[in-house]
């Protein structure tokens, strides 16, 4: 069965530092891994996404993660964190093997971002 | 233009009654779904319609019933609402799925928060 575990319920991060929002999973075979974002009373947003190649992938509004297969992770990222990034992120995992597998959610992480 | 609108976007309720939730997509998409999302933020699938298909259905009480009149629409009926109903309700749509298009992104829509008194 596939799973996502967002470790983090909330990470706090001063404005200009670096973010990281951890995620893991477990899926069978390779795994397709998503970021997802939603703001206060919005619905998710697309990020990023890791296929295949590169393991390093990046995504809109300067976010970028990293696949690491060993570790079954793909922690979301950003060198320098704005005040505007503060919301929802949704780590997400699809297994590449079947069609009918699902996309499985992971709990969220609010990220809150201070001046 | 609105890519996936749902309507409403508000709905308060009494115990008992019987209510829908609309969606359609304009990006044409053959994939559509509903989602729940609880209290605590958490987001779990119920259906998956593909070309109004039935792919996906999770267990979730026979009250909800999905119906895909056209792969553009994809509307969530429930009957006989009950308090833990309450949830903000998501629709999403994406290209088929299957094999590398299993990577398709889904696109959501603003969601309709149902509070069931």
């Amino acid at each position: 069965a596939q799973s996502v575990a967002q470790p983090e319920d909330q990470v706090n991060v001063a404005e200009g530092n670096p973010l990281t929002v951890k995620c893991t999973y477990s899926v069978s075979g390779n795994p397709y891994l998503f970021w997802y974002v939603q703001y206060p009373n919005r619905g998710l947003q697309f990020l990023l996404k890791y296929i295949t190649g590169d393991n390093l992938v990046k995504g809109s509004y300067g976010f970028e993660a990293e696949f690491n297969k060993s570790q079954t992770s793909f922690h979301l990222k950003k060198p320098s964190a704005l005040v505007s990034d503060s919301a929802l992120y949704f780590c997400a995992v699809r297994a590449s093997y079947s069609s009918a597998s699902k996309i499985i959610f992971g709990s969220g992480t609010r990220l809150s971002i201070r001046p | 233009d609105t890519a996936v609108s749902q309507t409403p976007k508000y709905l308060v309720t009494q115990m008992g009654n019987d209510k829908s939730i609309k969606c359609e997509q304009n990006l044409g998409h053959d994939t559509m779904y509903w989602y729940k999302q609880d209290s605590k933020k958490f987001l779990k699938i119920m259906f998956s319609y593909n070309n109004k298909e039935l792919i996906i259905n999770e267990t979730v009480p026979n009250r909800f019933s999905p119906k895909s009149p056209d792969k553009a629409h994809l509307n969530l009926h429930i009957n006989s609402l009950e308090l833990g109903d309450s949830a903000v309700y998501f629709c999403a749509s994406s290209h088929r799925t299957g094999g590398l298009s299993g990577a398709n992104v889904l696109t959501f829509g603003a969601g309709s928060r149902l509070t069931v008194l």
